[in-house]
């Protein structure tokens, strides 16, 4: 009965290599989210997804690259992984587009190591 | 450049008392601020929002207030317990998704 699940919850990669990390998530919501918690704990919105449309890109290296099969699914795709990817990545999902009044309800996340 | 800041260090409090966190944002007017505990290896869990026009919110233990002329927002936790020991994040969402660094909250028994 997880809210917002992600996985995998650890993932240890080599430099140069291609990985996924997929997000699902049972409230219904309309809006999801990628998110990257570097070491310094900031956390920096990457993209949203309000009903598989991108709604939200910020400034994310093109090698992430965002998958919305349909509302409930948002995938992060990320190409020619380098150190400075390492990371925890959080996916999230709302009722609606538009943060305001509306909560976000956040996965466990998933720690990205980049060797 | 848009920046929400909250004091990075780490708060102790005595249990029973009242902690006090600060959210100070500059360069923008949010229309809304949102309060997150974050536990160790855990993802951020919705706390509290609080809209401009609103001065003052309540839940339960925990208190927060928003002055759009100090451009501040407080966020209180009355009677403090361990258990309340997690950093707390605030969030500003419109029109930008951003976060703050979090606050980590000690209350010591």
């Amino acid at each position: 009965d997880t809210a917002v699940s992600q996985t995998p919850k650890y993932l240890v990669t080599q430099m140069g290599n291609d990985k996924s990390i997929k997000c699902e998530q049972n409230l219904g919501h309309d809006t999801m989210y990628w998110y990257k918690q570097d070491s310094k704990k900031f956390l920096k919105i990457m993209f949203s997804y309000n009903n598989k449309e991108l709604i939200i890109n910020e400034t994310v290296p093109n090698r992430f690259s965002p998958k919305s099969p349909d509302k409930a699914h948002l995938n992060l795709h990320i190409n020619s992984l380098e150190l400075g990817d390492s990371a925890v990545y959080f996916c999230a999902s709302s009722p609606r587009a538009g943060l305001a009044g509306y909560e976000q309800f956040f996965g466990p996340g998933t720690r990205l190591t980049v060797l | 450049s848009q920046k929400i800041e909250q004091n990075s260090e780490a708060l102790n409090i005595q249990e029973g008392k009242t902690a006090t966190l600060t959210c100070n944002y500059t360069n923008y007017s949010p229309a809304y601020l949102q309060w997150y505990r974050q536990d160790p290896g855990r993802g951020p869990v919705f706390l509290l929002l609080i809209r401009e026009n609103e001065k003052e919110k309540r839940k339960e233990r925990l208190k927060v207030t928003f002055d759009t002329t100090l451009k501040q927002s407080l966020f209180h936790i009355t009677a403090s317990q361990p258990a309340d020991s997690a950093t707390y994040l605030c969030a500003s969402v419109d029109p930008k998704i951003i976060f703050g660094k979090g606050t980590r909250l000690h209350i010591l028994p």
